[in-house]
């Protein structure tokens, strides 16, 4: 079984850099997806193989991958952007999540 | 865009198994773009993915689970199907189909709205 860790939460003021990170064993190794969830919604992709922005998301979110640890960064977060994201990854054609991490935006 | 609906029971009783399925809309099931994937969602596990199947009926499990599960497709009818056998409370759970691109490293990018399932006598 192979684990991702994540921060359970993150707090940022409007307007500031939000990072949000995912580690797991030689993580930069592998390609790491990002979820947002909000309340009531299913999960949304919102980042790709690390760093591949979906059609229609903002361009405040950027990803970056390296060693152990996987980054997703919104810059200049919004009230808009407080959800739940969930880092997701493959090993051994298996896909696993992280336990996500609440991100606050006040 | 692919669109997904789950349906089936809400309740389902122990030991008994669970049945759901998903509709897809707005794109070919036949389409080789994508594996047809469960993915649940529960507050003691987290997201966990099940399993996929492709239009071809090939299947893909995840291991923690892959002895009580079972994908199936029916392309005519446009829909897939997941079965968990012998369930406990621990299967308790908001139960998503999903897309995941095909590929080496697929991406789950589209999801349906996902179906609560609680596993109660």
């Amino acid at each position: 079984s192979y684990e991702l860790s994540q921060p359970p939460s993150v707090s940022v003021s409007p307007g500031q850099t939000a990072s949000l990170s995912c580690s797991g064993d030689q993580l930069g190794h592998k390609y790491t997806y990002w979820y947002q969830q909000k309340p009531g919604q299913s999960p949304l992709l919102v980042m790709y193989r690390d760093n591949k922005r979906p059609s229609g998301i903002p361009e405040r979110f950027s990803g970056s991958s390296s060693g152990n640890t996987a980054t997703l960064t919104i810059s200049g977060a919004q009230a808009v952007d407080e959800a739940d994201y969930y880092c997701q990854a493959w090993d051994t054609n298996t896909a696993f999540f992280g336990g996500g991490t609440k991100l606050t935006v006040l | 865009q692919v669109q997904l609906q789950e349906s089936g029971p809400g309740l389902v009783k122990p030991s008994q198994t669970l049945s759901l399925t998903c509709t897809v809309s707005g794109g070919s099931i036949m389409s080789g773009d994508y594996y047809w994937s469960w993915i649940r969602q529960s507050p003691e596990k987290g997201l966990e993915w099940i399993g996929y199947i492709y239009y071809t009926g090939n299947t893909y499990y995840n291991p923690s689970l892959k002895s009580r599960v079972t994908i199936s497709i029916d392309t005519s009818s446009k829909q897939f199907f997941l079965k968990v056998n012998s369930v406990t409370v621990a299967d308790t759970a908001i139960y998503y189909c999903a897309t995941a691109s095909s590929g080496s490293y697929p991406t789950f990018d589209y999801w349906g709205l996902g179906t609560l399932v609680t596993v109660s006598s």
